[in-house]
């Protein structure tokens, strides 16, 4: 069964700062891997695809990587700004369902302070 | 606008009261599912559906039913909901079966009291 782990839970930052959010999972045979937005008492937005024969997505500041052998992608974030404050959430497309299986993690849950 | 849409986004109900949560997308997407979201538990799926008349068990679908009668729809009934049934559930829909963006609701807050 596919377990997908984001360390932090939770992570402060001043402005400006570079920043890495961690996403492990434990099956290595994936679909693909998207990172999520998830503002407070919103649904989520889609903010990165990566497909398991891809190694990283680049989308303005963000940049998503995918190390299938070890089981591990990272958003990193440039240059953060209040806007980013949010919970970042990594979710692994599986073979099951007919590769229809999205497996989330908890979450990392952001704050960039002015 | 590209839209997955849901109703009601808040609810409060009395134990074994049948409701109804709708959704529809309105971008002819194939696939749809509804996933619920605890704390600590994150979100997990109920059901699926990869098409008209096509649904499937996700991990969770024990309390709940769905139907796909049409593309742009995909319900979620609680015949008999129960307390342990209060939670945050999205609906999302994609184009395609796998590889593709996915797009959620903005959520619908369920209480069973």
């Amino acid at each position: 069964k596919q377990e997908v782990t984001q360390i932090p839970a939770a992570l402060s930052v001043p402005e400006g700062e570079n920043l890495v959010l961690n996403c492990s999972f434990t099956d290595s045979a994936i679909y693909n891997l998207q990172w999520f937005r998830q503002d407070p008492g919103k649904g989520l937005t889609s903010l990165l695809l990566i497909q398991s024969s891809q190694r990283e997505q680049t989308s303005g500041r963000l940049n998503a990587s995918l190390d299938k052998s070890s089981g591990r992608s990272t958003l990193y974030i440039a240059a953060s700004q209040p806007g980013d404050s949010a919970t970042y959430l990594c979710a692994v497309g599986g073979f099951t369902g007919g590769g229809n299986k999205l497996t989330f993690g908890t979450g990392t849950q952001l704050k960039v302070e002015l | 606008e590209a839209q997955v849409t849901q109703n009601p986004r808040y609810l409060i109900t009395v134990t074994g009261k049948k409701l109804t949560v709708t959704c529809s997308q309105n971008m002819n997407h194939e696939y749809m599912s509804w996933y619920r979201q605890d704390p600590g538990l994150g979100l997990r799926q109920i059901y699926y559906s990869m098409n008209v008349e096509v649904t499937d068990k996700g991990d969770v679908p024990e309390g709940y039913k769905v139907s796909r009668k049409e593309k742009r729809n995909f319900p979620l009934i609680l015949e008999s909901p129960s307390p342990n049934q209060t939670s945050l559930y999205f609906c999302a829909s994609r184009k395609g079966l796998t590889g593709n963006t996915i797009y959620f609701g903005e959520g619908s807050w369920l209480t069973v009291v």
